[in-house]
This record gives structure tokens, sequence and C-alpha cells, in this order.
């Protein structure tokens, strides 16, 4: 069974940093890995899908890589803002979706 | 567009009782999944259906039943409900393959169970 990890749980940082969100998993042999934001009291907001064939994608100030072989995903956020602040999950879309537990993220003004 | 749709969006309920989860979607997606998140965790995958009349299991699926009459419609059912089914419930649809890019949430129904 895919094992999808996320450290840290919580990060708090001043407004302009930029950060890295980490995603470790188990089972290398995933089909894609996504990324989504989650506002408190709401659904899932979709960030950034890697295909299994790719290393990283792109999304105005969100970047997201993949390595399969260390079993990792990181997604960097450039120049943090408040309205940054939410919590950030990864899934590994093959066969369950599997979800990590997320990183709550506090971007202060 | 509406989009997903779910009710109702908090419930308590004691122990044992049952209810129905509705979910409903105006997309005409051929997809639509459950999941549940339980506090400071992701989502996990419950069931899922692929259409109308086609159901199959997802990572938790003990304790609940589905069915897909229509295309629209995903009810999940609680028939004897307990504590551990204590969670936010997050129905979801998307129109291509099961892996789709584009799977939209709807806002979640928050159940308790005491």
């Amino acid at each position: 069974k895919q094992e999808v990890t996320q450290i840290p749980a919580a990060l708090s940082v001043p407004e302009g940093e930029n950060l890295v969100l980490n995603c470790s998993f188990t089972d290398s042999a995933i089909y894609n890995l996504q990324w989504f934001r989650q506002d408190p009291g709401k659904g899932l907001t979709s960030l950034l899908l890697i295909q299994s064939s790719q290393r990283e994608q792109t999304s105005g100030r969100l970047n997201a890589s993949l390595d399969k072989s260390s079993g990792r995903s990181t997604l960097y956020i450039a120049a943090s803002q408040p309205g940054d602040s939410a919590t950030y999950l990864c899934r590994d879309n093959f066969n369950k979706f599997y979800f990590g537990s997320g990183t709550k993220l506090n971007v202060k003004p | 567009n509406a989009g997903v749709t779910q009710t109702p969006k908090f419930r308590i309920l004691k122990i044992g009782q049952s209810m129905t989860l509705q979910c409903t979607q105006d997309m005409n997606h051929n997809y639509m999944y459950w999941y549940r998140q339980d506090p400071g965790m992701g989502l996990k995958l419950i069931y899922y259906s692929v259409g109308a009349g086609i159901t199959d299991k997802g990572e938790v699926p003990n304790g609940y039943n589905v069915s897909r009459s229509t295309t629209e419609d995903f009810p999940l059912r609680l028939e004897l409900a307990a504590p551990s089914q204590t969670s936010v419930y997050f129905c979801a649809s998307s129109g291509t393959d099961i892996s789709s890019y584009e799977q939209y949430f709807g806002p979640g129904t928050r159940l308790t169970v005491t």
C-alpha cells in the first residue's frame, strides 16, 4: 500500500519568503502526482499535476517537482503572500488516490 | 453551473442511526468519488463510480454503501453509525479517466457521531 507523507505538518513564514513543501511516497510506481490547496471549511482546489514521465510543472509562483527514484515531490512557492495561507496536500493518483496528511501554511503579513 | 453540491452541510447522529449523504453534480461527469477526511489528515477514498450502475470500493469502504442510479447523483449511505465515522465527507466528480487532473470537489459534509 502506498504511504504518502508530508513534512512539516505546519509552517509559518513572513510574507515575501520563498518556501518549499515536501511530499514523500513509498511506492515509486505512481501514475502522476498532484498538489492541492484546501482552505478552511472548503473542498480541494487542484494546483499542479506532474505526470510520472515529467520532472516538474510550473504555474505562476508555484513550481512542483517530482523525483520518482527518491520517492519525493516538492512544491516551491515563490514570494509568499498572506493569501497563500491554506493547507497543501499532495496525492498519488494511482489506484486509490492516496493523499498525504497535508502541510498547514500560514503566511504572516 | 452549481458544480458539485452536497447536503447536508452538518449532521449529528447517535450511534446506530442511519443516514444518507447526498451528492449531485451538474457537469455530466461520468466519474464520481466519495472521500472522508479525519482531523489533521489527508483524504481517504471510500467508494467511486465510473458511471451509472457501476461502483467500486476505495481504500476505506467498510461501514458505507453507495449506489449510482443516475449520472448526476451519487449518495453515500451509513447504515449503523459509529463514532469512528465522525469525519468530514467530500464528494468529487471528473469527466475523463479516473486519474483525471480535473476532479471537482464539493464543499463537504461534517458528520459527528455521538
